[in-house]
């Protein structure tokens, strides 16, 4: 079966500085492996994915996040904290070759102090 | 374009009564999830509608709740003799299912059930 661990249910970072969520995963197969972002008061967006193309993904806002096999692990990062960034963020998996069950992390949520 | 739609946006209700939740996906995707967001406990998966398949009902947490999906498009998920724990924000996603287990889910802005 498959699983995601999101290492901190909050995070605070000052504005400017860099930005890491990290996200661990359990998988029988090859994952596919997701980062969503949910903004207060919206629902949740895609900001990248890993479908086993290049192992560095780069998302929406700055957003990358790099697929290490080895550490079973999927962090999300960013250079450079901006204000709106703040929201909470959610890592999943889902298993190639079936159909597509997602399994979601229980979140980080980003706080972004002037 | 028109994206995922949910309806109500909020709903109240006294612990017992039946709700009904409603999930518009986007036109032209055949594949439906329901999940369920409570606080501190990230995203709970409920069902999954593909296309004429059966759905995978494997994560509805008790027989009080139920879901269908009529005609491949709208659905709706029903919850029976409603108690405080079902209280949370429910929300819905569609999917193009193009590339199959990569496919990017969109979500709807969800409905916050609250029972008292």
């Amino acid at each position: 079966a498959q699983s995601v661990t999101q290492l901190g249910s909050h995070v605070s970072v000052s504005e400017g500085a860099l930005v890491l969520l990290r996200c661990n995963y359990s998988s029988s197969v090859p994952p596919y492996l997701f980062w969503y972002v949910q903004y207060p008061n919206q629902g949740l967006q895609l900001l990248l994915k890993y479908t086993s193309a290049a192992t560095l993904v780069k998302g929406i806002n700055g957003f990358e996040a790099e697929f290490k096999k080895s550490e079973t692990s999927f962090h999300l990062t960013k250079p450079s904290a901006h204000m709106s960034d703040a929201a909470e963020y959610f890592c999943a998996v889902s298993e190639s070759g079936g159909y597509q069950k997602v399994t979601f992390g229980t979140g980080t949520k980003l706080q972004v102090i002037p | 374009g028109a994206g995922v739609s949910q309806s109500p946006s909020n709903k109240v209700t006294e612990k017992g009564k039946d709700v009904e939740l409603r999930c518009d996906p986007i036109s032209g995707h055949t594949a439906l999830y329901w999940y369920r967001q409570s606080l501190g406990q990230g995203l709970e998966f409920l069902i999954y509608f593909q296309g004429n398949s059966a759905p995978d009902k494997s994560g509805l947490p008790s027989d009080r709740f139920s879901a269908e999906r009529t005609g491949g498009s709208v659905s709706t998920l029903t919850i029976q003799r409603t108690q405080q724990e079902d209280s949370a924000v429910y929300l819905c996603a569609s999917t193009t299912r193009k590339a199959g287990a990569a496919d990017t889910q969109y979500f709807g802005p969800g409905t916050r059930l609250t029972v008292l």
